[in-house]
């Protein structure tokens, strides 16, 4: 099963708004509500940032928000700040217990 | 504190087998489901296999299926990933991660696999 797709890349200014989407298909991302994004500065452990299409852990904050659209789920992260600099990847539920992620999208604070 | 540490990275040739180790703290490992993921250089995560929180099921990636086995043993936190007939592409950080709401909220720092051919 290929991977999700998500652009390589994405770069914006600090206090703009960027959106990464995650595109899969009826057998993943279209066809279930669980899709969850994370965060991964390299050497470091990856972060939960979105779980179930919408929903953000207490501890993260409310500049990043999940939505979704038929085979589509995107990330939108506001104000950004130059700590945000990171790789992002998406992850779908994909039945029979198994899961994918989508290849990453390097997020470029300029 | 709550954390996950990963063990038993190393560097193994190719047709060899490693065990990977993840001790959890900190939570109360018997009531969750567990993952493992890697990322190979350079590229991006990989979803390779889920196990429930007794031990009773388990799932793989199609690229691993009949050559890795998750398991664990609740009595000593502690999650495991034999690794048989290892290959190149094999090569990789290893990360634990536990699962919440189908998603992964806890991941480990990662142990290196490499497998020279």
């Amino acid at each position: 099963q290929s991977a999700l797709t998500q652009p390589a890349s994405v770069s914006g200014s600090p206090g703009q708004s960027i959106t990464i989407s995650c595109t899969g298909t009826t057998s993943d991302v279209g066809g279930y509500n669980l899709v969850s994004w994370y965060q991964h500065h390299p050497g470091k452990a990856p972060k939960l940032m979105i779980y179930e299409v919408t929903k953000r852990p207490s501890e993260i904050s409310n500049r990043f928000s999940g939505s979704m659209s038929g085979n589509t789920a995107s990330l939108t992260i506001s104000g950004l700040q130059a700590e945000d600099e990171a790789d992002y990847y998406c992850c779908s539920y994909a039945g029979s217990n198994t899961f994918i992620f989508g290849g990453g999208t390097k997020l470029t604070v300029l | 504190e709550v954390q996950l540490v990963e063990s038993g990275g190393g560097l193994v040739q190719a047709g060899g087998s490693l065990r990977l180790s993840c001790e959890a703290s900190g939570f109360t490992f018997s009531s969750y489901w567990m993952q493992w993921v890697r990322q190979t250089p350079g590229k991006g995560l990989v979803w390779v296999s889920r196990i429930n929180s007794d031990g009773s099921s388990t799932s793989y990636a199609d690229s691993v299926k009949g050559r890795f086995t998750i398991s664990r043993d609740n009595a000593k936190n502690t999650l495991y990933l034999q690794m048989n007939s290892l290959r190149a592409e094999d090569t990789a950080v290893y990360y634990c991660a536990r699962e919440s709401f189908w998603s992964m909220d806890l991941w480990g720092q990662g142990t290196l696999v490499t497998v020279s051919s």
